[in-house]
């Protein structure tokens, strides 16, 4: 099974900076299988960002992903208040598909 | 646009079952797979398992094996999720989730999740 950690656990941030969000996996992720889902309190997880890099249909361009391998990263170019949330990474190489525990993004 | 509806919320009593549904609309039902997931409180989401709404075939995540049951009905275009043996541990919300590739026979899913239904929470308590 692959276990993804995502750090940091928590990011207090203020609209308009630059967030990058790490997601580490134990194993190497092959095909560059991962995607990025952002959630709000509430309501379900919202698919951002596929296959690493490809951004889902809809989504601003300051929403943007990369690595490869095992180390991969989400990043937010410039925050706005909309973007507080928690983030998901998931990987779907193999089975079972399994997600990290999540950053969460608040407000400083 | 492509739209998850489920059904509303449970409260059943350890050892019950559960059967939870997805309506789904503004696609093709039977071309893409559908994907049921579960979130603690506090926790990221868990996948359970998958069924091909073209030919009801399934596949479940090893956790769930034995007390797991994905069907479908086509002529409603209709996903559902039955969960027996139900415990506190269950304590969940329920999502369906379509895939996103577009399969018109075999074997075809990428398994990531867009979009999601709204949820279905499921609460197990005596």
């Amino acid at each position: 099974e692959i276990v993804l950690t995502q750090s940091p656990g928590t990011l207090s941030l203020s609209p308009g900076e630059r967030v990058t969000l790490s997601c580490r996996a134990s194993q190497r992720v092959s095909s560059d299988f991962l995607a990025w889902y952002q959630q709000k309190p509430g309501q379900a997880p919202r698919l951002l960002i596929y296959d690493v890099s490809s951004r889902a249909t809809g989504i601003p361009d300051r929403f943007s992903g990369s690595g490869s391998g095992t180390d991969f990263t989400l990043t937010i170019s410039r925050l706005e208040p909309e973007d507080f949330a928690v983030y998901y990474c998931q990987h779907y190489a193999s089975t079972p598909y399994t997600f990290g525990q999540g950053t969460k993004l608040e407000i400083k | 646009q492509v739209r998850l509806v489920q059904s509303g919320a449970e409260v059943k009593k350890p050892g019950a079952s559960v059967k939870v549904s997805c309506k789904a609309s503004g696609y093709t039902f039977i071309t893409s797979y559908m994907h049921w997931l579960r979130q603690a409180p506090g926790q990221g989401p868990e996948y359970m398992g998958m069924i091909n709404p073209r030919d009801g075939s399934t596949t479940y995540a090893q956790e769930f094996q034995g007390r797991v049951t994905m069907t479908r009905d086509t002529s409603t275009s209709t996903a559902y999720l039955e969960l027996s043996g139900l415990t506190s541990e269950d304590t969940a919300m329920y999502y369906c989730a379509k895939d996103p590739e577009y399969c018109d026979g075999g074997v075809c899913y990428m398994a990531y999740f867009d979009p999601w239904g709204q949820g279905t929470l499921v609460t197990v308590s005596s």
